[in-house]
């Protein structure tokens, strides 16, 4: 599974996009990438997942480069309920990946 | 349709005592997955089982920790004679594998956690 590296903190103010940005620069043709949230004292939460150029959502937004290499969390408009912990995680799509590897994420801080 | 279920949330053991989590799939999930957290970090696979069967412990400790997951009931994540570096968040997920849904990915849906403090 690809190695991924991400800013380990951001803060934003309420009512900005906010953009994470995950570097793996060791992606696999066959790998996806996937993001999840994690709010303290939970367990981490799907939020959105593609291979390649944009994929949008209710929630978010994930922009990916035509080379793979890294890509971009969108989150439009955060709310201070959007501060949480932030994975991206690298890994093919099949029944035969569950191993996942959360790397220490990058923890938003929305402020008032 | 309710979410994966752990207790205890909070669990205390003294150095030396058995810790045991416990862990409830979705309604129609098979499979189960443990994974350990420890403060300000990311979190790190243990085990992946199947009903009666462990199909993955590359990620457990080799001794003190065990898991099963039975035909009947919810899987438990044992550890035995506990010490202070056991203390963690541990997660259960389960997935209705093979893969299903509109997405086709594998996804994993967690639990609320159990935070395991040893003294």
């Amino acid at each position: 599974l690809a190695k991924t590296t991400q800013p380990i903190s951001m803060d934003s103010y309420e009512g900005q996009e906010v953009n994470i940005t995950c570097s793996h620069n060791n992606i696999a043709t066959n790998d996806y990438i996937t993001w999840y949230q994690q709010f303290p004292s939970q367990g981490p939460r799907f939020i959105i997942q593609g291979y390649k150029t944009k994929v949008t959502n209710e929630v978010a937004s994930l922009f990916i480069p035509a080379d793979r290499k890294s890509s971009t969390l969108s989150l439009p408009r955060v709310s201070l309920s959007d501060t949480a912990v932030y994975y991206c995680l690298v890994a093919p799509r099949s029944s035969g990946t569950y191993k996942y590897i959360f790397g220490t994420g990058t923890r938003l801080k929305v402020l008032a | 349709n309710a979410g994966v279920m752990q207790n205890p949330r909070h669990l205390v053991r003294r150095r030396g005592q058995e810790a045991r989590l416990r862990c409830s799939p979705m309604k129609g999930h098979s499979h189960v997955y443990w994974y350990r957290q420890l403060p300000e970090e990311g979190l790190k696979f243990m085990v992946y089982l199947q009903k009666e069967n462990i199909i993955d412990e590359s990620g457990m400790p080799k001794e003190r920790f065990s898991a099963e997951f039975p035909k009947e009931g919810p899987s438990i994540l044992r550890i035995q004679q506990v010490v202070r570096g056991d203390s963690a968040a541990y997660f259960c997920a389960s997935s209705p594998l093979p893969i299903s849904g509109t997405s086709g990915y594998n996804e994993q849906f967690f639990g609320p956690g159990t935070r395991l403090t040893v003294l």
